[in-house]
């Protein structure tokens, strides 16, 4: 069973159309939650380390929440250079190692 | 400019044979992981390494070796034991210790036919 669930696993969305992307974890002990973007064929680029629930974090048009159960990637008034896939991992307990979810792919329309 | 580079970005192989992927990093980091990703997964950890001529393995690791023996270095061996190669192959570092994101290189895809 996943322990990190992203959804939906893909998203398609007209420039300007707001919307959210979730993360959903079931682990405890959860010490830090990681936001990435990746663009096809490149690797993951760091966005945000959410660390406590009630803790928000933006960058332009990107803004991330954290609750104790989950997380949400907001993306206001998107334009089709955010098109990528997103991608969530969380940091639990004394392990360094992160777990990734297996993605959201968005698609903003022109 | 710091970063990690990873090499080739597309390598051909024949079944049976090993090949291994060139991970390089100039982030002075101390921590270095190979992953793997396929088409609608998550990345699985393959190995990591946390300090010098040592290293763990990961989830995924039948198949696969590595090496540390340089800081800067963590070349992944995809050998002819791995059943399923053909995939897309990321290597990232990241200081130790708890909260520290990775950094990534743009990886390899790794085609075995």
């Amino acid at each position: 069973e996943d322990q990190v669930t992203q959804s939906p696993e893909a998203l398609r969305l007209q420039e300007g159309e707001s919307s959210s992307l979730n993360c959903s974890y079931t682990v405890s002990g959860l010490r830090g939650l990681f936001w990435y973007r990746q663009d096809p064929g490149k690797g993951p680029e760091f966005l945000f380390t959410l660390y406590s629930a009630g803790e928000e974090k933006e960058k332009e048009r990107l803004k991330a929440t954290l609750t104790k159960k989950e997380s949400f990637l907001h993306i206001t008034a998107p334009k089709p250079e955010d098109s990528a896939t997103y991608l969530c991992a969380v940091q639990v307990g004394g392990s360094y190692i992160p777990t990734f979810g297996r993605g959201t792919s968005l698609i903003v329309h022109p | 400019d710091g970063g990690i580079t990873q090499s080739p970005k597309y390598l051909f192989r024949k079944e049976g044979q090993n090949v291994t992927l060139s991970c390089e990093q100039n982030l002075n980091h101390d921590a270095m992981y190979w992953y793997r990703q396929d088409p609608g997964q998550g990345l699985r950890l393959i190995y990591y390494s946390q300090i010098v001529n040592d290293f763990q393995k990961g989830d995924i690791a039948e198949g696969y070796s590595v090496s540390r023996e340089k800081k800067e270095s963590f070349p992944l061996t995809v050998t002819s034991a791995q059943k399923n190669p053909t995939a897309f192959y990321l290597c990232a570092s990241s200081m130790p210790g708890l909260n520290s994101p990775l950094h990534f290189g743009n990886g390899t895809r790794l085609t075995v036919t």
